[in-house]
């Protein structure tokens, strides 16, 4: 059981907006930066957001995050087919002095 | 752009000791500006980060699994291994190397390999 807390499951159809939720506490979330991956079917995870709320070059602006408190948050607007993947968050964990990885959110694109 | 490459066998034994190694390219392994880990990823589940190395040697890993694991870097091979001892079938995975960013307040995982799979069967 992961000690970040993702929703399972997502879905929306072609141009929603969807959101992702990422649940922690004092000692991830609450104190350090989140991050979000992106892992498509087959592939390797990659870097969606960094320092909770910054994109990588690459990264198209329909992607957002934020974060409060011991909570984050991923956005995804104007949905296409091709964001059909899984998505992480990540934090580093004070307590376990290392990254702690949520249990992942699979999004469907109906 | 760097780009990791997993590496070792994909079957082993309950009870022996999974090694693999993660070789590095388009760039050194002896950046200060980078720790080297290990992800792993069981069929159907989450991410389950191992362990990291800085490429002086010093380690820090997941403390359930810490007893297991063995990280190490060889800077003259820009590679890092894993070794994960007394493997179970809960040990049959996924396993990705990654670069990890290191600074103050800034540590992720922004290149990682395509991942091998290790089964442990006997």
């Amino acid at each position: 059981q992961s000690v970040l807390t993702q929703p399972p499951s997502a879905s929306g159809t072609p141009g929603q907006r969807v959101t992702i939720s990422c649940s922690g506490s004092s000692s991830n979330i609450g104190s350090n930066y989140v991050y979000w991956y992106q892992q498509l079917p087959g592939t390797a995870p990659k870097l969606l957001i960094y320092r909770s709320d910054q994109r990588p070059s690459g990264v198209p602006d329909r992607f957002s995050a934020s974060k409060s408190g011991t909570s984050a948050s991923l956005a995804i607007s104007g949905l296409r087919s091709e964001d059909e993947a899984d998505y992480y968050c990540a934090a580093w964990d004070d307590s376990l002095s290392g990254p702690e990885f949520g249990g992942g959110t699979k999004l469907t694109v109906l | 752009q760097l780009q990791l490459q997993e590496s070792g066998p994909g079957l082993v034994k309950p009870s022996e000791t999974l090694s693999l190694t993660c070789t590095v390219s388009g760039g050194s392994i002896s950046s200060s500006t980078y720790y080297w880990g290990w992800i792993r990823q069981p069929p159907g589940k989450g991410l389950e980060w191992i362990g990291s190395i800085y490429y002086s040697g010093n380690t820090y890993y997941n403390p359930s699994l810490k007893s297991r694991v063995t990280i190490s870097v060889d800077t003259s091979k820009n590679h890092f291994s894993l070794k994960l001892s007394s493997v179970t079938a809960a040990d049959t995975a996924v396993y990705s190397c990654a670069s990890q960013f290191w600074s103050a307040w800034d540590r992720y995982f922004d290149s990682w390999g395509q991942g091998t799979l290790v089964t442990v069967s006997s």
